[in-house]
């Protein structure tokens, strides 16, 4: 009820191609759905975040796509950069503030 | 937004001893996070950590093993207590964000080797 499913484990992309990842939860009282970036020797960082009450969310080359009715959102980097390649980690709250976290996905973008 | 400092960086320590990891923020939080994440792995969180209360432990850490500190409103410590190979890791702390925002941040994390 409380994990939050993420895939693939790691992705391969091209640079200039379009990076998904997708993450699935059960528990509906999950408010609010982060994606983390974390690049190695560093803790993660917010990239993007999304509520409930929207479907979908973009900041520059970075999309949050929500589903509520199949309970899944994902991730899509536009245009990706070397630059982007990184561990990703979607998570999910509810009001309380703790996170629960997405396994992971290790995102390398080929030149 | 919050600065986390987190020292050390990292540490080789010896089976049996002790490590006791410092997190300090820039500005005042209620709560604040302890995780760990073995390399290439997600974050599992140890404890919760308000000031002037008992830390929260998630199921499988215990007081004994990683206690912790939060003397005030901008500091916290964890100790990992006599330590065997298997605590080798990350330790990450992380707050979040004041008000109406539930942005999480983290500090650079402490990698921890045992020998």
């Amino acid at each position: 009820q409380q994990q939050v499913k993420q895939s693939p484990q790691s992705l391969i992309v091209q640079k200039g191609g379009i990076s998904i990842i997708n993450c699935a939860y059960e528990n509906t009282a999950f408010d609010y759905f982060p994606w983390y970036q974390q690049f190695p020797g560093k803790g993660p960082a917010l990239l993007i975040a999304i509520r409930p009450d929207v479907s979908e969310k973009k900041e520059g080359r970075f999309t949050i796509s929500f589903n509520k009715s199949a309970k899944q959102f994902s991730l899509h980097i536009m245009d990706s950069q070397p630059g982007d390649s990184a561990t990703y980690f979607c998570a999910a709250s509810t009001s309380n503030y703790q996170l629960i976290w997405g396994a992971g996905t290790k995102l390398i973008i080929k030149p | 937004s919050a600065v986390i400092s987190q020292k050390p960086s990292r540490d080789i320590c010896q089976r049996g001893t002790s490590l006791t990891i410092q997190c300090q923020v820039d500005s005042q939080v209620t709560m604040m996070f302890w995780y760990r994440q073995q390399p290439g792995q997600s974050l599992t969180l140890i404890a919760t950590a308000n000031q002037g209360s008992e830390a929260t432990y998630e199921s499988g850490f215990v007081i004994d093993k990683f206690p912790i500190s939060r003397p005030n409103l901008t500091f916290s410590t964890l100790t990992v207590s006599n330590m065997s190979p298997e605590d080798s890791s990350i330790y990450l702390c992380s707050v979040h964000a004041g008000g109406a925002s539930t942005e999480a941040f983290f500090g650079q994390g402490t990698r921890l080797t045992v020998v």
